[in-house]
């Protein structure tokens, strides 16, 4: 059964540092988000990104964040100067189609930073 | 903006029990989807029903079904035959169906699913 992957699973980073967490979505999906989920608290939505551009994001993703989709498989998410807030699980999705139309988002099995 | 709320932060239920996770929801979009989500304590998301607002019956997927009720805007979790393995975090989401839709997750309820 086709999956999300991402790596690394657990990334450790000292502040100020820059991070580039990549994520493989499955193949015929069209439609990738990044969601972050600070240890003990809800999922947040911080991007979603749709024919090679961002289509939407929160306002936890300011200037410090980018995505990238550098080939026909891979999607990164790069924090340019890490904080130590930013340390959370980063969870990478992908749909068919967006919405509520019946298509779910696969998640993939998250990247853990820790920022120290 | 869409709010899901989830007022139970745990709940406790004996295996082969039934048990209900509680969800409102907060949109003014008439056209929306609902889900539930999994997440074991390996941290992973799992995607176990969907709920369409415009769908007339309520969704099952095998031990899981959906207690849809619009006008109450509620979309609770019935876990029939709780096993031990169901013992995870519940998260209930919500996306619109129009633009570039993203899922609003509430805090979550720990299920713990005792012998």
């Amino acid at each position: 059964e086709p999956e999300v992957t991402q790596t690394p699973s657990h990334q450790v980073t000292q502040m100020g540092q820059e991070v580039i967490l990549r994520c493989v979505p499955i193949s015929n999906h069209l439609y990738f988000y990044w969601y972050r989920q600070i240890l003990g608290q809800k999922v947040e939505f911080l991007v979603s990104f749709y024919n090679n551009e961002i289509s939407e994001k929160s306002e936890i993703f300011d200037d410090q964040f980018s995505v990238e989709r550098p080939d026909g498989s891979n999607f990164t998410l790069k924090i340019r100067s890490t904080k130590l807030e930013d340390s959370a699980m980063y969870f990478c999705a992908s749909s068919e189609v967006t919405g509520g139309d019946s298509y779910e988002q696969y998640f993939g099995p998250g990247t853990r930073l820790t920022v120290t | 903006a869409q709010k899901i709320t989830q007022t139970q932060p745990g709940m406790f239920v004996q295996e082969k029990e039934a048990v209900t996770l509680d969800c409102t929801y907060d949109t003014s979009d008439p056209s929306y989807g609902l889900f539930w989500y999994k997440q074991p304590s390996s941290g992973e998301m799992i995607f176990l029903i969907y709920q369409g607002s415009y769908d007339q019956q309520n969704a099952t997927e095998g031990r899981y079904s959906l207690n849809f009720q619009k006008a109450r805007k509620s979309a609770n979790l019935v876990i029939s035959a709780s096993q031990l393995g169901d013992s995870a975090m519940y998260f209930c989401a919500m996306s619109l169906t129009q633009g570039y839709s993203t899922l609003t997750f509430g805090k979550g309820t720990m299920l713990l699913v005792s012998p």
